[in-house]
């Protein structure tokens, strides 16, 4: 167990351009989850895979939001077309086991900074 | 739809005196509970959880909490807090599908010399 790693761990882009995160999750875990944390808030909902399903996405999310789990193993979340408001903390974790009470491992994150 | 409240933004105790982080959930139906910690820039970290076996947790680091029914309420305690414990806190509940982890408002517990 390497644990969740994620991939870049600070990325800082211009408004208007795109950015790309990677998740890898712990090996064994089906179920795979984007979050988006900003200072001083808890982290908020963005989306959930079991497999490479995308079971769920949060209405929050714009479409300038995607995200993938291709071969139901690492997974990526694109953000097109950044404006300020982009700026966080997005953490990936994964789960294995009884969706209803197994607990959630975290990534250490990757701080994105539109400019 | 599942929902959590933690009452204090921000608590304050002195090295070994005991701690109290309140926490009150939304819930149709008996849900499952976690703690979390996060450490200033590091990430989150599992506490401890309540999936409707014994409803008092005791958990990593000589935290416990106690899930009431009653009151709907996940508190967490630690009987004498350590400077090491000053950190952000969230409290989650799961949904009913399994599917999202709702996290709190988080407080941060500072911890005095």
């Amino acid at each position: 167990d390497t644990g969740v790693s994620q991939d870049p761990r600070h990325k800082i882009t211009k408004r208007g351009q795109n950015v790309t995160f990677r998740c890898d999750p712990i090996s064994e875990h089906n179920r795979l989850y984007w979050y988006r944390q900003t200072l001083g808030q808890g982290p908020e909902f963005l989306t959930y895979f079991q497999n490479e399903a995308q079971l769920e996405k949060s209405r929050l999310l714009s479409d300038r939001f995607s995200a993938e789990r291709p071969k139901g193993s690492f997974s990526t979340l694109e953000i097109q077309r950044t404006e300020q408001g982009d700026s966080a903390m997005y953490l990936c974790a994964s789960s294995g086991g009884n969706p209803y009470n197994s607990p959630l491992h975290f990534g250490n994150g990757t701080r994105l900074t539109v400019t | 739809a599942q929902s959590v409240t933690q009452l204090d933004s921000h608590v304050s105790v002195s090295e070994g005196t005991p701690v109290l982080l309140r926490c009150n959930y939304s819930s149709s139906y008996s849900p499952s509970l976690f703690w979390y910690v996060q450490h200033p820039n590091k990430g989150l970290q599992l506490l401890l959880k309540y999936t409707s076996a014994a409803t008092l947790v005791k958990g990593i680091n000589g935290f416990e909490a106690e899930f009431k029914k009653s009151e709907t309420s996940f508190h967490l305690t630690k009987p004498s807090a350590h400077m090491s414990d000053a950190a952000e806190y969230f409290c989650v509940v799961i949904d009913n599908y399994g599917q999202n982890f709702v996290f709190g408002p988080g407080t941060r517990l500072s911890v005095l010399p």
